[in-house]
Parts: structure tokens; C-alpha cells; sequence
């Protein structure tokens, strides 16, 4: 079974870092593009990242530009979200998704989601 | 970015009741339009991809259509384990953009 397993929220203050990892397993972890996706509490999902599959190239939210940074091992089949520069409105559940399709692609699997609260 | 803009953002209906729930493109995403269903404290779960085609083992009551800017996904007849927030998302772009969401509550 396909599984994604975040870890790594924490409680950190304003403008400190912090690094989210998601293990990955039952899937062929190095074929797939992966994404992070947040969700603050009570709103909305929103995108944050994506890294292809050999990681060769990544994109980026706006609002976490040249503050977060995706990378991934696939040796470890690992994915990971270094975040830099937190802000209260950082502050949300963190999400990896793995992304898949054939021209019309999606996000078939989540994990289970890691907090990270960003408060002083 | 695209903007995806949904309405409404929210809704009451009864058991049975066709819902619709619309999505609209700030520019044209072809047909790179997913649908996801959201329940409290759980991750999002893939119900249509490419603005029509369902996802594997998800009701046929669920269906999407559209292109371009403006998309809909309806759900045929409402059981009580659709109540729920759905979201929609572009694919079209780098950034996959979402959808604020559409609650649906029970009237």
C-alpha cells in the first residue's frame, strides 16, 4: 500500500526554521513528482512546493519563495521541506502529496498531515 | 498565479438533493481541473481529475464537467457521507492553485 508519513511540526517562533520530512513507501518513490501542501486552521488548502522526480527542478508558492526550500532523497525515499523565516502565517498543518497522471495530473495520495505553530 | 475562484462557499442540503458546485479559472487551464472531497482532520481525497474523469472507487454520483475557465462538479444525489468541503485545483500551471472551497452542510 502506498503510504506517506509526515514529521517534523513543531512549535517554533517567528522567524525561526524548521525541517519537515515525509517517508514515503509502497511506490516506485522515485518515478513521482511530489508536492507539500498546507492547510492553516479553519481555511483553505494551499499549495507550497513541488520537486520532480529526480529533483531537478522545483517550484514554489509565492508567499514561501526564497524562504522554504524542497528537496527529496530517493535513495532514502524521502521528501523534505526546509522552512527559514517563519511567520505567524506559516502556521499550518503541512501536507505531502505524491502527484500523478498521464497529461492530466493530480495528487492521488496525502499523508496524514504535521502541525507546525509558529508562535512567540 | 492562477486565481480559482468556487462558489458557493457554502451550502445546506438535504439528503438526495442535487448539489452543484462551480470552480472558474482566472485564465484558461484546458482541462487541468481536479476535484477533492475534505472531511474534518483528514487529508483531502481525489474525486475527479482532468475536469471530468473519476477517480477509481469513487461514487458515480460524482461527476465534472467543463473547460477553460469555468467548471462544475455535481453530486447527483446527496448521501450523508458527502457532507463534507470539496475543493478544486488547477493543474494547467506550475503552481497548482486551490479553490477556497465549498462547504456542504446538512440542511
Amino acid at each position: 500500500d502506498v503510504q506517506l508519513v509526515e514529521s517534523g511540526g513543531a512549535l517554533v517562533q517567528p522567524g525561526g526554521s524548521l525541517r519537515l520530512s515525509c517517508a514515503a513507501s509502497g511506490f516506485t518513490f522515485s518515478s513521482c513528482a511530489m508536492h507539500w501542501v498546507r492547510q492553516a486552521p479553519g481555511k483553505g488548502l494551499e499549495y507550497v512546493s513541488t520537486i520532480t522526480s529526480n529533483g531537478g527542478s522545483t517550484y514554489y508558492a509565492n508567499s514561501v519563495k526564497g524562504r522554504f526550500t524542497i528537496s527529496r532523497d530517493n535513495s532514502k525515499n524521502t521528501l523534505y521541506l526546509q522552512m527559514g523565516s517563519l511567520r505567524v502565517e506559516d502556521m499550518a498543518v503541512y501536507y505531502c502529496a505524491r502527484e500523478m497522471g498521464d497529461g492530466y495530473n493530480y495528487f492521488d495520495y496525502w499523508g496524514q498531515g504535521t502541525l507546525v505553530t509558529v508562535s512567540s | 498565479d492562477i486565481q480559482m475562484t468556487q462558489s458557493p462557499s457554502s451550502l445546506s442540503a438535504s439528503v438526495a438533493d442535487r448539489v452543484t458546485i462551480t470552480c472558474r479559472a482566472s485564465q484558461s487551464i484546458s482541462g487541468y481541473l481536479n476535484w477533492y472531497q475534505q472531511k474534518p482532520g483528514k487529508a483531502p481525497k481525489l474525486l475527479i481529475f482532468g475536469a471530468s474523469s473519476l477517480q477509481s472507487g469513487v461514487p458515480s454520483r460524482f461527476s465534472g464537467s467543463g473547460s477553460g475557465t469555468d467548471f462544475t462538479l455535481t453530486i447527483s444525489s446527496l448521501q450523508p457521507e458527502d457532507f463534507a468541503t470539496y475543493y478544486c485545483q488547477q493543474s494547467y500551471s506550475t503552481s497548482w492553485t486551490f479553490g477556497q472551497g465549498t462547504k456542504v452542510e446538512i440542511k
